[in-house]
C-alpha cells in the first residue's frame, strides 16, 4: 500500500529558530518523488522542496531543506530561520513516475511561528 | 512566472445542479491533474489527463465526474448532479513530464459551495 504520514498536525515555533517536520511513506515502487507543498489561510498550494528517491543529496531551496532518509522512508522537512510569513499548513506529497505522474497527500502540519 | 489559471475562484451552486470548473495549465505542459480538498482535510487525487485521455483516476472520480480539453487552453472538470458533500476546494494541476524537474504546479483553486 502507499502511504503518506504526518504524525505532528500542530507546530510551535520561535521566530527566527529552525523547525522540523515530520514525513514518513510507505511504498514498495523504487521510482518516486517527494514534494512538500505550504498553504497558508489563504488556501493556495506553494511548492517549497522536492527529492527523487534516486537523488544522492537531500534537496535544498533557500531556507527549506529536506532530509531524505530512504532506508527509514523518511522525508523530513526543515525550515531555518522561521519567519512569522512561515505559518501555515504544510504537506508532504509522494508522486510515482508509473501512476499518471498523481500525488498521494498527508494530512499536514499547521505550523505556528511565534514573534 | 507561468502560472495555472482557475476560474471561478469561488462557486455557490445548488444541489443536483450541474458545475464546471475551468483550468488554464501552463502552455508548454503535457499532463493535466484535478485535486480536491474538503476543508480541514488533506488534498485527494482526482485525476490525471495525459495525451487526451485520462491516465490515472482515483476511486473518488465516479461517473458524476467528467474533464475534457475542449480546445488547446482549458481544462474543464465537470460534477453532475452536485451533491452537498462535493462542497471543497478544487485544485488543478500541470506538469510538463511527471516529476519535478517539469515543473508540477497548482492553480489557486476554486471554493466549490453546494447548497
Amino acid at each position: 500500500a502507499q502511504k503518506i504520514t504526518q504524525t505532528q498536525p500542530g507546530m510551535f515555533v520561535q521566530e527566527k529558530e529552525a523547525v522540523t517536520l515530520d514525513c514518513t511513506y510507505d511504498t514498495s515502487d523504487p521510482s518516486y518523488g517527494l514534494f512538500w507543498y505550504k498553504q497558508p489561510s489563504s488556501g493556495e498550494m506553494i511548492f517549497l522542496i522536492y527529492q527523487g528517491s534516486y537523488d544522492q543529496q537531500n534537496a535544498t531551496e533557500g531556507r527549506y531543506s529536506l532530509n531524505f532518509q530512504k532506508a527509514r522512508k523518511s522525508a523530513n522537512l526543515v525550515i531555518s530561520a522561521s519567519q512569522l510569513g512561515d505559518s501555515a499548513m504544510y504537506f508532504c506529497a509522494m508522486f510515482f513516475y508509473n501512476q499518471g505522474g498523481k500525488l498521494i497527500f498527508g494530512q499536514g502540519t499547521e505550523l505556528s511561528v511565534k514573534p | 512566472e507561468p502560472e495555472v489559471t482557475q476560474t471561478p475562484s469561488h462557486q455557490v451552486t445548488q444541489m443536483g445542479q450541474e458545475v464546471i470548473l475551468r483550468c488554464v495549465p501552463i502552455s508548454n505542459h503535457l499532463y493535466f491533474y484535478w485535486y480536491r480538498q474538503i476543508l480541514g482535510q488533506k488534498v485527494e487525487f482526482l485525476v490525471s489527463f495525459y495525451n487526451n485521455e485520462i491516465s490515472e483516476k482515483s476511486e473518488i472520480f465516479d461517473d458524476q465526474f467528467s474533464v475534457e480539453r475542449p480546445d488547446g487552453s482549458n481544462f474543464t472538470l465537470k460534477i453532475r448532479s452536485t451533491k452537498l458533500e462535493d462542497s471543497a476546494m478544487y485544485f488543478c494541476a500541470s506538469s510538463e513530464g511527471a516529476g519535478r524537474v517539469h515543473g508540477y504546479t497548482f492553480g489557486s483553486g476554486t471554493r466549490l459551495t453546494v447548497v
